[in-house]
């Protein structure tokens, strides 16, 4: 089966830009969570979709915003960006059910720069 | 404790050594703690997933312990080898209707051969 993936594996952008990063889920995988980590920090979490709804929602601001398609992909967008997005954005899917029992695949993560 | 707290923060042991560290979480309204253990260039990978007061977790060399009432799980290692060099997560899920993983920020683990 194959794994997680994420693309753009790296991107720079600068200030006041938009970017777009996009998560393909495991097979089978309905749930798709997005977190950030940035240095010295350990993984935020900022949304997690189910069945194209949002489900859950960390604490960050309106600029960062998601979705998810029919065929559980999902793509994360961040609008007006600012130096401190610059981090580690992972997703990770998870089968249907109560997911707090069920373990995270995590893709290998997208590496955003903002200069 | 609001937070998920990890110590230490790192560790330098030796090929052979036996280590653990601590994860401690909010007790109220524990629902679930998970364990990731994260290679350089890799992603996290899950170790363990439990939910019970006093379960006990085992794969290989690595084991894990929860217990729910006073908030703290503890991961050991057996034997350590240099492959098992990462950072090792927990994260905890509070019950209620916001059920998110709440990580801490790991401890970075050391095996020098």
């Amino acid at each position: 089966k194959a794994g997680v993936t994420q693309t753009p594996r790296y991107l720079i952008k600068t200030r006041g830009q938009q970017v777009t990063l996009s998560c393909s889920p495991i097979s089978g995988h309905r749930s798709v969570s997005w977190y950030q980590q940035t240095p010295g920090q350990g993984l935020q979490f900022l949304f997690e979709y189910f069945s194209e709804t949002q489900r859950n929602k960390g604490n960050f601001p309106g600029r960062f915003s998601g979705r998810q398609f029919s065929n559980s992909r999902s793509e994360m967008n961040v609008s007006t960006l600012e130096l401190g997005d610059s981090a580690l954005y992972l997703c990770a899917s998870s089968l249907v059910g109560d997911r707090a029992y069920n373990e995270q695949f995590f893709g290998p993560g997208t590496r955003l720069t903002v200069l | 404790i609001l937070n998920v707290e990890q110590s230490p923060q790192s560790l330098h042991v030796q090929e052979g050594d036996s280590t653990n560290f601590t994860c401690s979480f909010p007790s109220s309204n524990f629902y679930a703690l998970h364990w990731y253990r994260w290679e350089t260039a890799k992603s996290p990978e899950a170790l363990f997933v439990m939910t019970l007061n006093g379960d006990e977790k085992k794969k290989g060399r690595i084991s894990a312990t929860l217990n729910t009432k006073e908030g703290y799980s503890y991961l050991y290692i057996k034997g350590s080898q240099p492959e098992d060099s990462a950072t090792y997560l927990c994260a905890s899920i509070s019950s209620g209707s916001a059920r998110q993983l709440t990580f801490g920020s790991g401890t970075q683990l050391t095996v020098l051969p």
